[in-house]
């Protein structure tokens, strides 16, 4: 069975700092990548998946990550955080032999500071 | 111009009343997915219909069932609610389940009170 860690449970960081939200997963078989935000009281929105290919994967709202194989990572990163950046962020994970079902992580919740 | 639409966005219900939740889409997408997610917690997926297939979850409580009358409608009903079914509950959708990597795409979801 597959997992997802999200390492760290909260994340404070200024207005226009970079910001990495980490996500690593254990799977035995490939698998496929998401991230999403949700925002309070909002479902959840994605943000950006790694399928194949190119290992930087560019997403929405300046977001990008990189899927890693080798340290079985996925970190999420952005140059520069504006205050709307602020809500919670869900690493997901979806193995290839189990088409649109996915495990989440628990989330981290970034929280952008002026 | 919304595309998955659940309602209402707040619920609350009596321990042990049956309750009812809606989720619809204006997407024809063939899959729909029910999710509960509690306080600080991922989304944790209940069951899901592939058209008019049911998939549950091995390990989602028979309290809760799932009826798809249509591909535009998808209900979770929760027929005796207990205190540690107070969650968020999210519908999804995707455009077929034989295609690994989909995208889902997310509701606003129904906060569900139980007093």
């Amino acid at each position: 069975a597959q997992s997802v860690t999200q390492l760290d449970s909260q994340v404070p960081v200024f207005e226009e700092a970079p910001v990495e939200l980490r996500c690593n997963y254990s799977s035995s078989v490939s698998v496929y990548l998401f991230w999403y935000v949700q925002y309070p009281n909002q479902g959840l929105q994605l943000l950006l998946k790694y399928l194949s290919g190119s290992t930087l994967v560019k997403g929405i709202n300046g977001f990008e990550a990189e899927f890693n194989k080798s340290q079985t990572s996925f970190h999420l990163r952005k140059p520069s955080v504006h205050i709307s950046d602020t809500a919670e962020y869900f690493c997901a994970v979806s193995l290839n032999t189990n088409a649109g079902k996915s495990t989440f992580g628990d989330g981290t919740t970034l929280t952008v500071k002026p | 111009d919304a595309m998955v639409i659940q309602n209402p966005r707040y619920q609350v219900t009596q321990f042990g009343k049956p309750v009812t939740l809606s989720c619809s889409q204006t997407l024809n997408h063939n899959v729909m997915y029910w999710y509960q997610q509690k306080s600080s917690q991922a989304p944790k997926l209940l069951f899901h219909y592939y058209d008019k297939d049911f998939n549950n979850e091995a390990d989602t409580p028979d309290n809760f069932q799932s009826r798809r009358p249509n591909t535009s409608f998808c209900f979770l009903d929760i027929r005796s609610p207990g205190l540690g079914d107070a969650a968020m509950y999210l519908c999804a959708t995707s455009r077929q389940s034989g295609l690994v990597g989909e995208t889902q795409y997310f509701g606003p979801g129904t906060r569900l009170l139980v007093l």
